[in-house]
């Protein structure tokens, strides 16, 4: 079946440090990849995606890039902040014309605390 | 609307109780989606509507849960007899159409007691 595997968590960084977060993936087709993120009190938000191989996404700094031959999408930033503080999750969607549905298949998440 | 919206955003349940959740999509999207994220975990997909067509109940648990969209708007997620493991946080999410950004409402928290 299809799945996500990321990171465990939690991370702790200081500020302006670096960030990444490894996601992969199993799929029986050729998947979206997008990553998520919930900031504290708020709903979960798109941070970025990619639709094929070798595709980067890129938002706030943030910037992921579709890896078809390692099955990977991994995060990073290079310069984390207090307010990146949040939970992150990586998540895959076959759409319809790749006999998939709109569903999106979510890791278990990780959370990131990045101190002053 | 602004955004999607849930409600109510807690609920609590004595077990064997029926609940009914409530999501307002954002207005002219097509496409609503119910999630499941239980503590620590990521969301699970449950179910998909287009309109007022329901394309996708694969991720339904049992046959408890039972979700509607009659005009094509709002949606309703109820599940009857909730046990213990109901607990979670229900996701509502609207697109435009398929193949568009999902925008994720605050979720509504269910406890079962």
């Amino acid at each position: 079946g299809n799945s996500v595997t990321q990171m465990e968590g939690p991370v702790t960084l200081s500020e302006e440090a670096f960030l990444t977060i490894n996601c992969t993936y199993t799929a029986t087709g050729y998947p979206s990849l997008f990553w998520y993120v919930q900031y504290p009190g708020e709903g979960l938000q798109l941070l970025l995606k990619a639709t094929k191989a070798d595709d980067k996404g890129s938002n706030k700094g943030f910037e992921a890039t579709y890896r078809k031959e390692t099955t990977s999408f991994h995060l990073e930033k290079g310069s984390v902040q207090v307010s990146d503080s949040a939970v992150y999750f990586c998540a895959l969607k076959l759409g319809i014309t790749q006999g998939g549905s709109e569903k999106l298949v979510f890791g278990k998440g990780t959370k990131l605390t990045v101190n002053p | 609307g602004a955004g999607v919206s849930q409600s109510p955003r807690y609920k609590v349940a004595k077990r064997g109780q029926d609940v009914a959740l409530r999501c307002d999509p954002i207005s002219g999207h097509v496409s609503l989606f119910w999630y499941q994220q239980a503590l620590g975990q990521g969301p699970e997909f449950l179910t998909y509507f287009q309109n007022e067509a329901q394309l996708d109940k694969s991720g339904l648990p049992s046959d408890r849960f039972f979700a509607e969209r009659p005009e094509g708007s709002v949606s309703t997620l109820k599940i009857q007899r909730t046990q213990q493991e109901d607990s979670a946080v229900y996701l509502c999410a609207s697109s435009w159409a398929w193949g568009t950004e999902q925008f994720f409402g605050p979720g509504t928290r269910l406890t079962v007691l």
